[in-house]
């Protein structure tokens, strides 16, 4: 299995401002995923995190908006850009084992005011 | 239409009682299927693969039928720790995997 950590687990932030969330694996894994999950709804793929390269986004979001790094196979950060009321949500980190199982960081709580 | 759709529930059942979610999928390229659950204010964590051949561990019983493009996960003799919702989850080739709304399960006692 993959223990994932993220960081921070919660913020508030206000409108206009920029966060950047952190996600550390225990092991090194073949792809890293983050993920957002807003208040009632399932889990939707913001982007593939590649190492050493842009990322690959998902239709509907842009690299200025979510600005993705992945340095080595083990961490990667997603930033949340100017933010709005909109962003709030939970942001997820996943990867996928050699073992081709996905597990997921316990995520970020971002309130935007 | 989504890609992936469930029942979004609320499924309320008593303890012992068996429970089956249904799950359709769209993208006939899909080529991987599973179930995740995900407790209230938790991330999803993997319950099971689903195979073509259907699988069984413990309680827990699912099944896929790729030409109705439709899979299921039955739960038998319900516990209260069973309360969570559940996620329908296909993964196409890119390894991208594709969410359904989940199905939320509630067991009383």
């Amino acid at each position: 299995s993959a223990v994932i950590s993220q960081k921070p687990s919660r913020d508030i932030c206000q409108r206009g401002t920029s966060l950047t969330i952190q996600c550390q694996v225990d092991s090194q894994v073949t792809m890293m995923f983050w993920y957002r999950q807003q208040p009632g709804q399932s889990l939707t793929l913001i982007a593939t995190a590649n190492q050493g390269s842009e990322a690959t986004y998902e239709s509907g979001f842009v690299i200025d908006k979510f600005p993705i790094s992945r340095p080595n196979l083990t961490f990667s950060t997603l930033t949340v850009s100017n933010m709005s009321p909109e962003d709030s949500s939970i942001y997820l980190c996943s990867v996928l084992t050699s073992t081709d199982t996905q597990y997921f960081g316990p995520g970020t709580r971002l309130t935007v005011l | 239409r989504k890609e992936v759709e469930q029942d979004p529930g609320p499924f309320n059942v008593p303890e012992g009682a068996t429970v089956a979610f249904n799950c359709t999928y769209s993208n006939s390229a899909s080529q991987s299927f599973f179930w995740y659950r995900q407790d209230c204010r938790k991330e999803p964590k993997l319950l099971m693969s689903v195979y073509s051949s259907g699988n069984e561990d413990g309680r827990f019983t699912a099944q896929l039928n790729r030409a109705s493009q439709y899979i299921s996960l039955l739960i038998r003799d319900s516990k209260l720790s069973d309360s969570a919702t559940y996620l329908c989850v296909v993964r196409h080739n890119t390894d991208k995997l594709i969410f359904g709304t989940g199905t939320r399960l509630q067991v009383f006692p």
